[in-house]
Parts: structure tokens; sequence; C-alpha cells
């Protein structure tokens, strides 16, 4: 049973475009969101987060949407460049007396076209 | 700053053997985790080490084990292996409980076992 889903294997943008990638989760007791980029033979590298009491983070290119209701979130990329191709996994965290247990997603492969 | 170090990077094993993975955590870090990443899926969490104690577990056999010492770092120990044991191993760090903050990856160690 899935609890993080990441719908979409594979993007392909142009580059100078704006990249959108999805997630959507089941947990409701999930109250801290990551985003993580991997470049083959490389670990995972943090990119964004978001805490459930907001809706909105952002930082330079990058922006992490939360829609709680929902239960999805969206990480943008604008404007989305050659270098950001890369696996992106949707990470999300549930307070478990004080264990940070992250439950990933399958990851999307994003491509950026020159 | 020391990011998160992994060794071996690479090992092969026959099925029945024992194998022991290395994680020295980015320094400043005392909490220690291990993912198992299968092919095609994201990271799968294994267990948290903090002051030395296990504090959190995945769905995984006993027969996965570990220890954090007192300087953070911390082995993966994996006995009767299995073919299913075939997996990218990932460490990660993080500065401390009760305060959610990304985890730092290793590149990881890549097991395959014949």
């Amino acid at each position: 049973d899935q609890q993080v889903k990441q719908n979409s294997p594979s993007l392909s943008v142009q580059e100078g475009r704006i990249s959108i990638l999805n997630c959507d989760y089941t947990n409701s007791m999930f109250d801290y969101f990551l985003w993580y980029k991997k470049y083959p033979a490389e670990g995972p590298t943090f990119l964004i987060s978001i805490s459930s009491i907001k809706d909105k983070n952002e930082d330079g290119r990058f922006t992490v949407f939360l829609n709680k209701s929902a239960k999805h979130l969206s990480l943008h990329i604008v404007p989305s460049q050659p270098g950001d191709s890369a696996v992106y996994f949707c990470a999300a965290s549930e307070p478990q007396g004080g264990s940070e247990k992250l439950v990933f997603g399958k990851g999307t492969k994003l491509t950026v076209n020159p | 700053e020391t990011g998160v170090t992994q060794s071996p990077t690479h090992l092969i094993k026959t099925r029945g053997q024992q194998v022991t993975l290395r994680c020295s955590s980015q320094s400043g870090h005392n909490t220690v985790s291990w993912y198992q990443q299968a092919l095609g899926q994201g990271p799968q969490f294994i267990f948290q080490y903090y002051r030395e104690e296990e504090n959190g577990r995945g769905n995984f056999p006993p027969r996965f084990s570990g220890l954090q010492f007192p300087n953070y770092s911390s082995e993966l120990n994996v006995n009767a292996l299995e073919l299913d044991d075939s997996a990218l191993y990932l460490c990660a760090s993080s500065i401390g409980q009760g305060v959610p903050s990304p985890l730092h990856f290793g590149n990881g160690t890549r097991l395959t076992v014949t």
C-alpha cells in the first residue's frame, strides 16, 4: 500500500519553461514534506521542504505547493535548466515517537531539453 | 563541512552470507538512518539511530541490524543474505530529534547478492 504516490514516471520539458512535478499522499498524519533530486550514481540531494502548517514554500527557482484537503503537493521549477534533469522524489514524514522516518514515492524522471 | 560518506561503494555477496556496510555522518549530525532502494523504487526506511540506540524501524526482518557509535558513525549488518536484498543501501544523517529536518544522504552502497 503506497502512502506516497508519484503517478508520472517521467516528464520532458523545454529549457526555460516551467516543470511541474506532482505527488499525492494518503496518510493524513504526515506533517512534513520534502523533495529530493537524484542524479545517477549519487545519493538523493535535499531540494526543498514544507511543513503542513504552510501551503507554499519558495527557494529560488523552486516552489513547493501543499494542498492538505486534496492530500497533494507539487514542485514547480521555473525556469527549467538542463542541469535540472534528474529523478525527483517526493517524501513525507510522520511524527513517530521522535523517529524521522521518511516515506518516499517512486520518483519522476525529469528531462529538460536544451 | 564533511558530508555523509559510505563504504564500500559496491559489493557482491553470495546468498546466505553476511554483510556489513559503513557510514560516517555529516559533522554536527547525531541521528543516522538507513534506507534500501530497490531498482525502480523510492528509498524504503530500514531503521534510525539516535544516541546509539535504535529509535524507529521499518518493515524489515530482524536479520537487518545496525549500530551507531559514539562518534555518530554507523553500521548496517545484514545476515543470511537473500537475492531480494540486492539494492542500493543509503545512509542519511540529520541534526536530531524533535524538529523536522531534512535528511542528508550519502552516495550509497550498491549490494548485489548472487
